[in-house]
């Protein structure tokens, strides 16, 4: 079984802090995803990265895939409010997408 | 942009009957369908994954007989989830991929078996 751990679980912080959210496996994948999910929601996109240590940039936010593509990092700059949600990354394995555990942020003003 | 919708959002039902949740690609053909399960405040399980005109292929763990999964057509999959009991209410969300192009996800089903 492969299996996708996030850490932290939980993280509750304040507006403009920088917090960063990890992504680990034993398994080698082909792709990650990381997506944000709110409440009542399906999970949106917000990144695929492919080459072992890529590195991307989407505003606040900094995606870095393992160079051995078994994991990943997620990085926050100067949090918001509207970033508070469950970001959830997911390894592509041949067809199937297998999500991480999952980590829930709070920001608070 | 690709979109899937799920269909329906919410649903109540008494323990013992039958529920059917659509899942549809509006914009484009998907080749391949997934069906995942959301229990509060954890991740996405996948379920089974479903290809146009043949059986699904089950996770291990999840009863087929229990979760029915038809995928007539490129634009359509349905689950069925039968003799529904209150441990089966959950968050369902399927998501739909097109050969060569990305994971669109429909915006969830949530089930409460009473």
């Amino acid at each position: 079984t492969q299996l996708l751990e996030q850490s932290p679980q939980f993280l509750s912080i304040q507006e403009g802090e920088n917090l960063t959210v990890y992504c680990n496996s034993s398994s080698v994948f082909s792709s990650l995803q990381w997506y944000r999910q709110e409440p009542g929601e399906g999970p949106v996109l917000l990144v695929t990265v492919v080459t072992g240590g890529e590195v991307k940039k989407l505003k606040r936010l900094t995606f870095q895939f393992g160079d051995a593509r078994k994991d990943s990092s997620l990085h926050i700059t100067a949090a918001q409010t509207g970033d508070t949600g469950l970001y959830l990354c997911a390894g592509r394995n041949t067809d199937k997408l297998i999500f991480g555990t999952g980590t829930r942020l709070q920001v608070f003003p | 942009g690709a979109v899937v919708s799920q269909h329906p959002s919410w649903v109540i039902c008494k323990s013992g009957t039958s529920v059917k949740i659509e899942c549809r690609s509006l914009d484009f053909q998907a080749t391949t369908m997934f069906w995942y399960r959301q229990f509060p405040k954890q991740s996405l399980m996948l379920m089974a994954t479903s290809n146009e005109g043949s059986k699904a292929t089950y996770e291990q763990g999840v009863e087929k007989d229990k979760f029915l999964i038809n995928h007539a057509s490129l634009t359509l999959s349905t689950l069925t989830v039968t003799s529904a009991h209150p441990e089966d209410s959950s968050f369902y969300i399927c998501s739909a991929r097109k050969l060569n192009y990305g994971y669109t996800f429909g915006s969830g089903t949530r089930l409460t078996v009473v």
